[in-house]
């Protein structure tokens, strides 16, 4: 069962309107984490934010904040006024169990963020 | 942040040889490292686990006779594809944690193609 759900596969924003990717998530684990990851055309995978399953309040990280919401394993990432920067390849990411140096983390299938001019 | 090297960041080579590519991480010690394929315009798929000092852990479906990896030091792990063929053709891509540090930190990937 797909563990990582990106229902967006592409969207089109104008710049400096706001964003948000949708990425919910399956898993009995009560411990977890949560990642946005941005990717551009260059490959690189760029780490964005991130969320711990007992963190009671909204990861923020400059522009990017993540809606999380618990009860509907959901984990939304909004991006505030969009720059043509943001032009990229946006995956969300899960960590199952307790935070180790050994934990995989496995990815959705991302969503294909362009902003136009 | 912490950062991860990865070599080469391309390679092309005829179908039947081997290819190592190398995931370095230049500022930290890292006990664990991951190793990922990514097909365009795809998801990053998790290849093993890649274990210092002692064999990886393949995710099911992935050949480890095939994708031979090897973590010889707590700063360097490769990955050796064997005998490629065009279907190897791939970007791979290599990340490491440091310590209980919440994120992973990535290389800057492989794109191998074998012709």
């Amino acid at each position: 069962a797909q563990k990582i759900t990106q229902t967006q596969p592409g969207m089109f924003v104008q710049e400096k309107e706001a964003v948000t990717l949708d990425c919910t998530y399956d898993t009995s684990d009560q411990s977890y984490g949560l990642f946005w990851y941005k990717q551009p055309s260059s490959g690189e995978m760029i780490f964005l934010i991130y969320q711990g399953s007992y963190d009671e309040q909204n990861a923020t990280e400059g522009r990017y904040s993540l809606n999380f919401q618990k009860a509907r394993k959901s984990a939304n990432l909004v991006i505030s006024a969009s720059q043509l920067g943001d032009s990229a390849m946006y995956f969300c990411a899960m960590r199952e169990g307790r935070r180790s140096s050994a934990s995989k983390i496995i990815f959705g299938s991302g969503t294909r963020l362009s902003i136009r001019p | 942040g912490a950062v991860v090297s990865q070599h080469p960041s391309w390679v092309i080579c005829k179908s039947g040889t081997s290819v190592k590519i190398e995931c370095r991480s230049l500022d930290f010690q890292a006990t664990t490292m991951f190793w990922y394929r990514q097909f365009p315009k795809q998801s990053l798929m998790l290849m093993a686990t890649s274990n210092e000092g002692s064999k990886a852990t393949y995710e099911q479906g992935v050949e480890k006779d095939k994708f031979l990896i090897n973590h010889a030091s707590l700063t360097l792990s490769t990955l050796t594809v064997t005998s490629a063929h065009p279907e190897d053709s791939s970007f791979y891509i290599c990340s490491a944690k440091r310590g209980l540090d919440t994120e992973a930190f990535f290389g800057q990937g492989t794109r191998l193609t074998v012709v």
